[in-house]
């Protein structure tokens, strides 16, 4: 079974230049979710879909931060324009709907964002 | 609010030697806990998990135990190797909305 694939894994850009991440979650898994994970501390949810919905996205700065998941399978998050303080991983999960309350969530490798 | 604490890392161990990690736990309910790891270059995996008080969850070793009147769910292993290096995340699961609390994470280092 094919895991959770993203990319790329590396990126580096200027403050106020735009960059996308995308997301090929597990096939067949409804749940789909973005992490922002900062050296040294835990992951943070950004945004949570189920399908092609969104569920939470209480913690995404809409300001500067975008994120679409179309027909529910694969997703892109999009941050514009990025800021100093967006150097992160990005890290991409899903889960199946069994998964989810079980709290298994299968992640990606992430996607290193360094924004000078 | 809800919440997971971890004892700092990095925490260097020889070989062979055992381990704790130490996780409590503050949430309103009764959550999930659960115990993620980070091998380097790879993404977070789930490493164990106990759904209930007095459960204890084990996996390759490692098993940690839900203790509600401590709120605690340390992480142990009889006797560590070098690939067991790796970061680990401790997190729970509130019923409410099945979403992941995360600690801060804690970094293995096991020495030949």
């Amino acid at each position: 079974e094919a895991g959770v694939a993203q990319s790329p894994r590396y990126k580096i850009i200027e403050k106020r230049q735009s960059v996308a991440f995308w997301c090929n979650p597990i096939s067949g898994h409804a749940t789909l979710y973005w992490y922002q994970q900062i050296l040294g501390q835990g992951p943070k949810l950004l945004i949570q879909f189920q399908n092609n919905g969104v569920v939470d996205d209480s913690q995404l700065p809409k300001d500067r931060f975008s994120a679409e998941r179309l027909k529910g399978v694969d997703s892109t998050l999009k941050i514009q324009p990025a800021k100093l303080e967006d150097s992160a991983v990005y890290l991409c999960a899903s889960s199946s709907f069994g998964g989810l309350h079980t709290g298994e969530l299968f992640f990606g490798e992430g996607s290193r964002l360094t924004v000078l | 609010g809800d919440s997971v604490t971890q004892m700092e890392g990095p925490v260097t161990l020889s070989e062979e030697a055992f381990l704790t990690i130490n996780c409590t736990y503050t949430a309103t309910g009764y959550p999930s806990l659960f115990w993620y790891v980070q091998y380097p270059g790879e993404g977070l995996q789930l490493l164990l998990k106990a759904t209930k008080a007095d459960d204890k969850g084990s996996n390759k070793g490692f098993e940690a135990t839900y203790r509600k009147e401590t709120t605690s769910f340390h992480l142990e292993k009889g006797s560590v190797q070098v690939s067991d290096s790796a970061v680990y995340f401790c997190a729970l699961a509130l019923d409410s909305n099945y979403q992941l609390i995360w600690g801060a994470g804690t970094k293995l280092i096991i020495k030949p």
